[in-house]
């Protein structure tokens, strides 16, 4: 079975402050992790996926499979980055990206 | 462009009554997935397609569940006898393809009460 575990519900710091999301997963083959972030009053859309390698918004996430996590971060939060984010996980093999698992999601809030 | 849309956005129905949920995803989009959240919790699966057929319908979680996309394009979950346990936000998505790294794209929900 495939398992998301994002520990924190809640999560506060500063604007310019670092942030940390963290994202463990539970999954016997070879993962396909994300980063869902919903803004209030927006709809759910993607942030970034792991097989991109790339930064969005200043975020980065690296696949550690040694620790089996996913963790999200970011060096300075901004206010803007205030939001619900969801790690999710695609245990299909092959590429196929359907029958996502979410985590629980964490809220950050970034404080003035 | 057009997202994907959904309505009604909200929707509040007694308890016994039957509910139909629809979803208009991305004009061009083969792929259509429709996921749950219940309160405090993240969209959890319940059945996707590929074009007009039904791909995977594990997620459903029982048999008053049901969902259907006729054309290939629009789709309905269709929730019959509702219980108080079935209120959550209903949260469809579509995808170009399933087989690559195809970004799944939300549509705003639609939020259900039953009471």
């Amino acid at each position: 079975a495939q398992r998301v575990t994002q520990p924190e519900k809640l999560l506060s710091v500063f604007k310019g402050a670092p942030v940390e999301l963290k994202c463990n997963y539970s999954y016997s083959g070879s993962p396909e992790l994300f980063w869902y972030v919903q803004y209030s009053r927006q709809r759910l859309q993607l942030l970034l996926r792991h097989i991109s390698r790339e930064s969005i918004k200043g975020f980065t996430a690296d696949l550690n499979k040694g620790e089996t996590s996913f963790h999200l971060k970011k060096p300075f939060a901004q206010e803007e980055d205030s939001a619900m984010y969801y790690c999710a996980l695609n245990g299909n093999s092959g590429g196929s990206n359907y029958k996502l698992t979410f985590g629980k999601g964490t809220l950050l809030t970034v404080n003035p | 462009g057009a997202g994907v849309s959904q309505s009604p956005r909200y929707k509040v129905t007694k308890r016994g009554q039957d509910v139909a949920l629809r979803c208009d995803p991305i004009s061009g989009h083969v792929s259509l997935y429709w996921y749950r959240q219940a309160l405090g919790q993240g969209p959890e699966f319940l059945t996707y397609f590929n074009y007009e057929a039904q791909q995977d319908k594990s997620g459903l979680p029982n048999d008053r569940f049901s969902a259907e996309r006729p054309e290939g394009s629009i789709s309905t979950l269709t929730i019959q006898r509702t219980e108080q346990r079935d209120s959550a936000m209903y949260r469809c998505a579509s995808s170009l393809g399933w087989d690559g790294p195809y970004e799944q794209y939300f549509g705003p929900g639609t939020r259900l009460t039953v009471t």
